[in-house]
């Protein structure tokens, strides 16, 4: 069974360019989280997504980024303008449901010069 | 509201040497609790949960860990270190029901070293 996709796996831009990054969920699964996760930490919750609509975005930073779901299966991320402070590794999970659990893809390390 | 508070940022032992990884959680209602490791370049891999069921946990790879409600205490051991567990390990809780159900708060992370 093919694991949590993403893509790509290394971004690097300039500052004010924007940028998106791709994931596709384990078949079936019903729950998508994307996290960011800032070099020494442990990762952060974005959005959360059940089927298409997201459930939880209070954490995301709505100014510059965006999120969509479109039909319940893969998603996408952006930022845009990307800013110095936005590098980090961009990491897309995803269950069956809310409280199962989640499987990590193994992220988009995004580096913003 | 939930946190999590992991010991050490680096954890260094012998191989063939117990590994104790600690983590303190808290939460206003009874908590899941769980394990993740994470190799360079690679996403995050579930060792163990605790869910409510037993206290004490087996894992993958060896790992176990014991859930302590009077300590707020989850923290993870294995009795022998092998090379092979030299990576980076998340400590995370969850709260099960509410508006919050699922969503996962993770420690800041233990790179645990491995010596031959």
């Amino acid at each position: 069974e093919a694991g949590v996709v993403q893509s790509p796996r290394y971004k690097i831009i300039e500052k004010k360019q924007p940028v998106a990054f791709w994931c596709n969920p384990i078949s079936g699964h019903n729950t998508l989280y994307w996290y960011l996760q800032n070099l020494g930490q442990g990762p952060e919750l974005l959005i959360r997504y059940e089927n298409e609509e997201a459930v939880d975005d209070s954490q995301l930073p709505k100014d510059r980024f965006s999120a969509e779901r479109l039909k319940g299966v893969d998603s996408t991320l952006k930022i845009q303008p990307a800013e110095l402070g936005d590098s980090a590794v961009y990491l897309c999970a995803s269950s069956l449901a809310g409280w199962d659990e989640q499987f990590f893809g193994p992220g988009t390390r995004l580096t913003v010069l | 509201a939930q946190s999590v508070t992991q010991l050490g940022s680096h954890v260094s032992v012998s191989e063939g040497a117990l590994v104790l990884l600690r983590c303190n959680y808290s939460s206003s209602v009874p908590p899941y609790l769980f394990w993740y490791v994470q190799y360079p370049n690679q996403g995050l891999q579930l060792l163990l949960k605790y869910t409510s069921a037993a206290t004490l946990v087996k894992g993958i790879n060896g790992f176990e860990a014991e859930f302590k409600k009077s300590e707020t205490s989850f923290h993870l051991t294995k009795p022998s270190a092998h090379m092979s567990d030299a990576a980076e390990y998340f400590c995370a809780v969850s709260t099960p029901g509410g508006t919050s159900y699922g969503k996962l708060t993770f420690g800041q992370g233990t790179i645990l070293t491995v010596h031959p």
